[in-house]
């Protein structure tokens, strides 16, 4: 069964980066895109952006663009988001969501990562 | 890219329909037919209800239904049960992806 197991819960200062990983297992890893949505506390869900783990091509929200990194190791079927200049607003729990290739909706989603960012 | 507008809240009591509205714009709603519906429960992840509008992954109750007219789409939830009481999240192709804020389902 499609599985996605994301590392666990980071809390980080201002201005510092935080990595999230997501290792897919049950499916062909290259088949799909990989996806990153976050929610804030009490809010809403945020598309972030998406790597196609087979290219490494990205594409990100542009609220994001130049402090979002989206990478992949397709040996040990894992994708990379890489959060820069963190600011308190960053708050969240991010999740990673697979996605079929030219369709745009989620189909499985792991079980999220808590980001607490905090002075 | 503004969010998609979603009423905060929708109620009905068990047994009885229910209907989310989630509208935007001809640039992302109305412009392509890839509007999906999440159910999101307390403290868990997002599950995927519906789909291109109105296709439902296998599993998913047919209960469960999905249209779009114009730049509104909908969720409709028939015959109430205390378990759809959740969040229900609309989201849409527009370039890139973008979400409703979200509507709080609750079971009277």
């Amino acid at each position: 069964q499609v599985q996605l197991l994301q590392s666990g819960a980071e809390v980080k200062k201002p201005g510092a980066s935080v990595k999230v990983s997501c290792k897919a297992s049950g499916y062909t890893f290259t088949g799909y895109y990989m996806h990153w949505v976050r929610q804030a506390p009490g809010q809403g869900l945020e598309w972030m952006g998406r790597i196609d783990p087979n290219s490494g091509i990205t594409k990100s929200a542009q609220k994001f663009q130049g402090r979002v990194t989206m990478t992949r190791d397709t040996s040990i079927s894992t994708a990379y988001m890489d959060l820069s200049r963190l600011r308190s607003d960053d708050t969240a729990v991010y999740y990673c969501a697979r996605g079929t290739r030219l369709k745009y909706y989620f189909d499985y989603w792991g079980q999220g990562t808590l980001v607490t960012v905090s002075s | 890219q503004s969010a998609l507008t979603q009423p905060r809240s929708v109620s009905g009591s068990p047994g009885q329909s229910v209907t989310i509205s989630c509208t935007g714009t001809s640039s992302d709603v109305g412009g392509y037919n890839y509007v999906s519906w999440y159910q999101q429960h307390p403290g868990k992840a997002p599950k995927l209800m519906i789909y291109d509008v109105s296709k439902r992954p296998s599993g998913v109750p047919d209960r469960f239904s999905g249209s779009k007219s114009g730049n509104t789409a909908s969720l409709t939830i028939s015959g109430l049960q205390a378990e759809d009481e959740a969040d229900y999240y609309c989201c849409s192709y527009a370039g890139s992806l973008v979400f409703g804020g979200g509507t709080k389902l609750t079971v009277l």
